[in-house]
């Protein structure tokens, strides 16, 4: 099974800053990583998938980066909306979910 | 427009058999690149993928739960079926359905049920 470890575990930061979140890879799931959103008593909501391309409807303040087994989700300019939990999630071998990030406001 | 429900007991004993249906609207299991899946989510921890079916009827399974893991689909009903043998508290999540397509995107998971409370306890 791939591990997906995400970090931090919490970031705390204001509205207007820039966010960086990581997800490492146990072993290489090659461009096939997801990131996802989830707010409290919500289910989650694609944002990125294939580590760079935005889903649908989704703002360009947030991108994604990285290959192999080292990730990034930038969200360059906080909005109030963005603070939630983050999770990445691989579908190189069947589908595993890290830890997630929690965003909070600062 | 794309909308997936998910229905089902909402307590279940340990030892029993959990069925949770997937009623979904907006497209079709019988369009080619099309699958449905399903995700769970214990109290306040991440999330866990279970299971997913696709248009041809091919399924895929977590490999630690595949022992206990059955799904099947009714192209007719619009329906999604998971059943999980052996419940255990652990199994106490809330489980999602969603639809992915293997082309538009990539086969991750676009569209989710609101996800429905299962509690696992005697």
């Amino acid at each position: 099974e791939i591990v997906l470890t995400q970090s931090p575990a919490t970031l705390s930061l204001s509205p207007g800053e820039r966010a960086t979140l990581s997800c490492r890879a146990s072993q290489s799931v090659s461009s096939y990583l997801a990131w996802y959103q989830q707010k409290p008593g919500q289910a989650p909501r694609l944002l990125i998938y294939d580590a760079s391309n935005r889903a649908t409807g989704i703002p360009a303040r947030f991108s994604g980066s990285g290959s192999g087994t080292d990730f990034t989700l930038t969200i360059s300019s906080l909005e109030p909306e963005d603070f939630a939990v983050y999770y990445c999630q691989q579908r190189s071998n069947m589908y595993t979910f890290g830890q997630g990030t929690k965003l909070e406001i600062k | 427009q794309i909308t997936l429900k998910e229905s089902g007991p909402t307590l279940v004993k340990p030892t029993q058999t959990l069925t949770l249906t997937c009623t979904f609207s907006g497209f079709s299991l019988s369009t080619s690149g099309v699958g449905v899946g399903w995700i769970r989510q214990p109290p306040g921890k991440a999330l866990e993928w279970l299971a997913l079916i696709y248009w041809d009827d091919d399924k895929r399974y977590s490999p630690s739960l595949k022992s206990r893991l059955t799904i099947t689909k009714d192209t007719s009903k619009n329906q999604v079926v998971l059943t999980m043998t052996n419940m255990d508290p652990v199994d106490t999540a809330t489980y999602y359905c969603a639809h992915t397509h293997r082309w538009s995107v990539a086969d991750n998971f676009d569209y989710w049920g609101q996800g429905t409370l299962v509690t696992v306890s005697s």
